[in-house]
Order: C-alpha cells, then sequence, then structure tokens
C-alpha cells in the first residue's frame, strides 16, 4: 500500500524560504506510471495545484506560482522536495503531497497535509 | 490555462436526497476529469477519475457524467457520511487544476 507523509517547518517568517519533503513508500519514484505533485489549500479554502514532477524527472509547475517555486526528487531516498521562496501571510495553508496514476489521471493517494503558518 | 468552475458553492440537502453537482470547464478537457471527497480535517478522498470510472471502493450511489466541457458528479441518495466538499480536477493538459468546490451541507 503507497503512503505519503509530508514533513517541515511549521511557522515561517515572511520572506522567508519554505522547504517541505514528501517521504513516500509502497512505490518507486521511477515508476513511469506515477508521479508527485503538491497541492495547498489556506484555510477554510479551495485546494490549489502547486508542482508536480514525473518519474523521468520532468517538472509541471502552476501558472501563477511559477516563479517561487522548485520540485525535485531523490528516488533513492523516495523523497519529493518542493522549495518556496518569498513566503508571505497570504501562503498560509495545509500542504499536500499526492500519489499520481497516469492510469487514472488522478490522485489515488494522499498525504495527511501540514499546515504552514507564515507570520512575523 | 483551464479553469474550473464549480456550482452551486452550496447545495442544503437532507438525508436520502439526490445531490447534483455540476463542473464546467474554460475548454474542453475530454474526459480527463476527476471528482473528490473532502471532509474537515482530512486530506481529499478520490471518488470519480476519467469523468465517470469509481475508483476503489466508492460506492455506487456515487456516478459522474460528462465530456469536454460539462460534468456532473451525482449521489443518489444522501447518506449521512456523505455531507462534505466536492472538488473536481481535470487533466487535460499541465497544468492541472481544481475546481473552487461545492459544499453539500445538512438542510
Amino acid at each position: 500500500q503507497a503512503t505519503l507523509q509530508e514533513s517541515g517547518p511549521v511557522l515561517l517568517k515572511p520572506t522567508e524560504t519554505l522547504t517541505l519533503t514528501c517521504t513516500v513508500s509502497g512505490f518507486s519514484l521511477s515508476n513511469p506510471r506515477m508521479g508527485v505533485s503538491w497541492i495547498r489549500q489556506p484555510p477554510g479554502k479551495a485546494l490549489e495545484w502547486l508542482a508536480h514532477i514525473f518519474s523521468d524527472d520532468e517538472k509541471s509547475y502552476s501558472t501563477s506560482l511559477e516563479t517561487r517555486l522548485t520540485i525535485s526528487k531523490d528516488t533513492s531516498k523516495s523523497q519529493v522536495v518542493l522549495t518556496m521562496t518569498n513566503m508571505d501571510p497570504v501562503d498560509t495553508a495545509t500542504y499536500y503531497c499526492a500519489l499520481y496514476l497516469s492510469d487514472f489521471d488522478a490522485f489515488d493517494i494522499w498525504g495527511q497535509g501540514t499546515m504552514v503558518t507564515v507570520s512575523s | 490555462e483551464i479553469v474550473l468552475t464549480q456550482s452551486p458553492a452550496t447545495l442544503s440537502l437532507s438525508a436520502g436526497e439526490r445531490a447534483t453537482l455540476s463542473c464546467r470547464a474554460s475548454q474542453s478537457v475530454s474526459t480527463y476529469l476527476a471528482w473528490y471527497q473532502q471532509k474537515p480535517g482530512q486530506a481529499p478522498r478520490l471518488l470519480i477519475h476519467d469523468a465517470s470510472d469509481r475508483a476503489t471502493g466508492i460506492p455506487a450511489r456515487f456516478s459522474g457524467n460528462g465530456s469536454g466541457t460539462d460534468f456532473t458528479l451525482t449521489i443518489s441518495s444522501l447518506e449521512p457520511e456523505d455531507f462534505a466538499v466536492y472538488y473536481c480536477q481535470h487533466r487535460s493538459s499541465w497544468p492541472l487544476s481544481f475546481g473552487g468546490g461545492t459544499k453539500v451541507e445538512v438542510k
């Protein structure tokens, strides 16, 4: 059974850089039928897709945030890392990583999410 | 970038009633559309993929329909555990996106 677990800071100050790690198990990040995305959700608001990394290391980013985002993976460590620069209070949200299955074109398994607060 | 618009924002119904949720895409996404259910404090759960295929373990009262730009999620008879927020998501092209959500609440 595939699982994903997010980890990272709980509190950041404005202008700081956020680094989140998604540790996966039960599947390989080199599986061509799978990929991992980061998705966030501000309190009481809708889901917002941020970035995706494919098994061949190709990446895709949200158009509105791509200048601030970098996604990468370490297959040997089963980890996907997201960095977001110049954090602002509006970036306060629960950040999820999720397993994307190309057979379904959808996110089949989600991590539990990690809440990140940006405040001075 | 494709925009998904969900309606209504809130649906007030009673248990046993039928729920019909809409998702409209700003351009055709073929059948590359998924639906998720999210309950408070939980991560979203995949309900429907490829517009009409139920995910593993999803009850038959959930059904999806549509293609191109107009999609519907129907819950044939609401159970108490179905009161939640529902999101659609496309993967017609990258970047993908989610709709703004529909909250199904108890009337």
